[in-house]
This record gives structure tokens, C-alpha cells and sequence, in this order.
């Protein structure tokens, strides 16, 4: 089984529409991330959670919103979708810092707003 | 402003080697990683450098060097399943990691 998951894999939807993206693992990690990527861009960090109760802005936090509702589980939402949020997200997870602290990501949820 | 810049593609022979070059400005360095994304896939680890000098993994080899802000990754005897982009991550003085854009790598036959 995986160890980071991400439900849906693929979601089409229109302007104006809430989109919630989820992300699970079996790591038993404290940190996790939420990225987005476009064609000829790196990663780019949209939110991150370092436990339960802690919550941080990325570099494009802006129209975006995030929950950790536990431990293994990091959302995040969009609440009213506009096209060029249309990009491949990614979730990951790291054990801590040092050498440990390798991100392990989830397949990827490919978004497209009409 | 922060910047790592990588060459946008690499062409390479299969049985050949190959080196994709990172250059980094960064606020602060707490090291570099180089991950692997197959096309539509997740990006995986390949190598970590915190020190100068040169880590060998198998094929793959990665080297730093601070005071230059480069680094390298050097994939020997290249085969079909290396064709993917390379991923090149610093993490700066907040921890965080500001990630290159990817250099997509073709292998011919």
C-alpha cells in the first residue's frame, strides 16, 4: 500500500465551484505540505503543517485554505476555483529535519477549472 | 530573491553518461536534495549534500559545492527508464526547500 495517498487523482470541475483535495499517510510523520506544479515551474509550496495545530502560508497561499485534521490527514480546498489554479497538486510528508528529512510525496491530483 | 536555475533539457545516448548542473542563490543553505519525476508521477529521492564534495549512489553521484552555490547530478550508464526530469531542491535558512523548475532528460537508443 501507499504510503502518502491522494483522493482524487484526476478532477475536472468550473469557475466559481469548491474543490476539497485530500491527502493520507501511513508514515506516521509530523510535517506535511501541500505543492502545486505547472509546466516549466518548480514545486511551488501553497501551505504547510508541522502537527495537528499548526498551520503556515507558502509562497502562493492566496486562494487556498488547508485542515489538518489529524495526524495522517492534511486538506486542502479551494473555495471558489478559477482556471489558473489548474495545475498538478502534490502532498508530502517529512520525518523532521537533518537527514531525515527527505520529503515522500503522494501520486499527484491533476485539476483542471473550466 | 531566491533562484535555482537548471538547463530546461538534456539529450543523452543510452550506455552514456550524463551531468545536469544546479546553480542556486539562496537566503541560507541547510542543503540540496535531487529527486526524480517520471512524467505524471511523483517526484522521488535521489541524493542529499549538505557538505561539499562528491555522494555516490550506484549509477548516480551527486556533488556540491557551497562556496560556487553549484551542484551536479552525474548518472552513468544511462538506460530507458532514466528518461524523467531531475529535480533540484535547496533548503535555505527557514528549512524550506525552494525547488529548480526540473531538467527533463531524453535518452536515445
Amino acid at each position: 500500500d501507499a504510503d502518502v495517498t491522494q483522493t482524487p487523482r484526476n478532477r475536472i470541475t468550473k469557475t466559481g465551484k469548491r474543490i476539497m483535495l485530500e491527502c493520507s499517510q501511513t508514515k506516521g510523520h509530523d510535517r506535511m505540505y501541500w505543492y502545486r506544479q505547472d509546466p516549466g515551474l518548480g514545486l511551488r509550496l501553497i501551505y504547510y503543517s508541522f502537527d495537528v495545530k499548526d498551520i503556515n502560508k507558502g509562497e502562493i497561499s492566496d486562494g487556498y485554505s488547508v485542515s489538518r485534521q489529524a495526524q495522517a490527514k492534511f486538506s486542502l480546498s479551494l473555495e471558489s476555483a478559477i482556471p489558473n489554479q489548474t495545475a498538478l497538486y502534490f502532498c508530502a510528508t517529512r520525518a523532521g529535519t537533518g537527514e531525515s528529512d527527505t520529503q515522500y510525496f503522494g501520486p499527484g491530483t491533476r485539476l483542471t477549472v473550466l | 530573491g531566491q533562484n535555482i536555475d537548471q538547463p530546461t533539457e538534456m539529450t543523452a545516448t543510452e550506455g552514456a553518461i550524463v551531468q545536469i548542473n544546479c546553480t542556486y542563490q539562496t537566503s541560507g543553505f541547510n542543503g540540496l536534495f535531487w529527486y526524480q519525476q517520471h512524467a505524471g508521477e511523483a517526484p522521488t529521492f535521489l541524493s542529499y549534500n549538505v557538505l561539499d564534495g562528491l555522494e555516490e549512489k550506484g549509477r548516480f553521484s551527486s556533488f556540491l559545492s557551497r562556496s560556487k552555490g553549484y551542484s551536479y547530478l552525474l548518472l552513468k550508464e544511462l538506460q530507458m527508464k532514466d528518461s524523467a526530469s531531475y529535480l533540484c531542491a535547496v533548503k535555505d535558512s527557514n528549512y524550506q526547500l525552494i525547488w529548480g523548475a526540473g531538467t527533463k532528460l531524453i535518452i536515445k537508443p
